[in-house]
């Protein structure tokens, strides 16, 4: 069973540019999160999707982070314009049902200049 | 009052010891427990999964779930070099919310 991927890996941008990663969960994994984890701490809810659908975004920052998962499987999540505090690991997990547990991708790491 | 607390150390511990991990949390809502394991540069791996109070047991590792005291540990048995990594504590609602992290406890196993 292939894994939670997630693209790129490593990202440095300088403060006001965008950036965007990607994530493909396992097959099947119809629940979504997005998660961020800043350097000594535990990862956060950024949102969370049920198929195509948003089911939690009360904790990501609308003016500058958006996210999407159209066909209800893999996911984009945008980040414009980037603040020097963004930099951060974006953990992208996934979850097949209701007594499933969360899968994680390896993340992104952002670092912002 | 933070939601999940978690002494995120260091810890450094000889080849074999038992260590003991612990967290605390104040939401009692909480119903499903769980230990990830992260490496450096890589994502939270699942060790442990427990739904309510109780222990459940894998290999060397023991997972405790104390709901009264809202207070959850985990055991790791004859410790090894490779167990070293930062574990992180995490709980959810129901089976299908977010989790909530603790800060992560970064474990040393020296050999």
């Amino acid at each position: 069973e292939a894994g939670v991927a997630q693209s790129p890996r490593y990202k440095i941008i300088e403060k006001r540019q965008s950036v965007a990663f990607w994530c493909n969960p396992i097959s099947g994994h119809a629940t979504l999160y997005w998660y961020q984890q800043i350097l000594g701490q535990g990862p956060k809810l950024l949102i969370q999707f049920q198929n195509n659908g948003v089911v939690d975004d009360s904790q990501l920052p609308k003016d500058r982070f958006s996210a999407e998962r159209l066909k209800g499987v893999d996911s984009t999540l945008k980040i414009q314009p980037a603040k020097l505090e963004d930099s951060a690991v974006y953990l992208c997990a996934g979850q097949g049902g209701a007594t499933d547990t969360q899968y994680f991708g390896p993340g992104t790491r952002l670092t912002v200049l | 009052q933070k939601e999940v607390e978690q002494d995120p150390g260091p810890l450094s511990v000889p080849e074999g010891a038992i260590v003991s991990l612990n967290c605390t949390y104040s939401n009692s809502a909480f119903q499903y427990f769980m230990w990830y394991r992260q490496y450096s540069r890589k994502g939270p791996e699942l060790l442990m999964y427990t739904y309510s109070s109780g222990n459940k047991e894998d290999g060397r590792f023991t997972a405790q779930v104390d709901k009264s005291s809202k207070y959850i540990s985990l055991f790791i048995r004859d410790s090894q070099p490779s167990d070293s990594a930062t574990y992180l504590c995490a709980m959810t609602f129901s089976g299908n919310t977010p989790l909530v992290f603790g800060k992560g406890t970064r474990l040393s196993v020296i050999a």
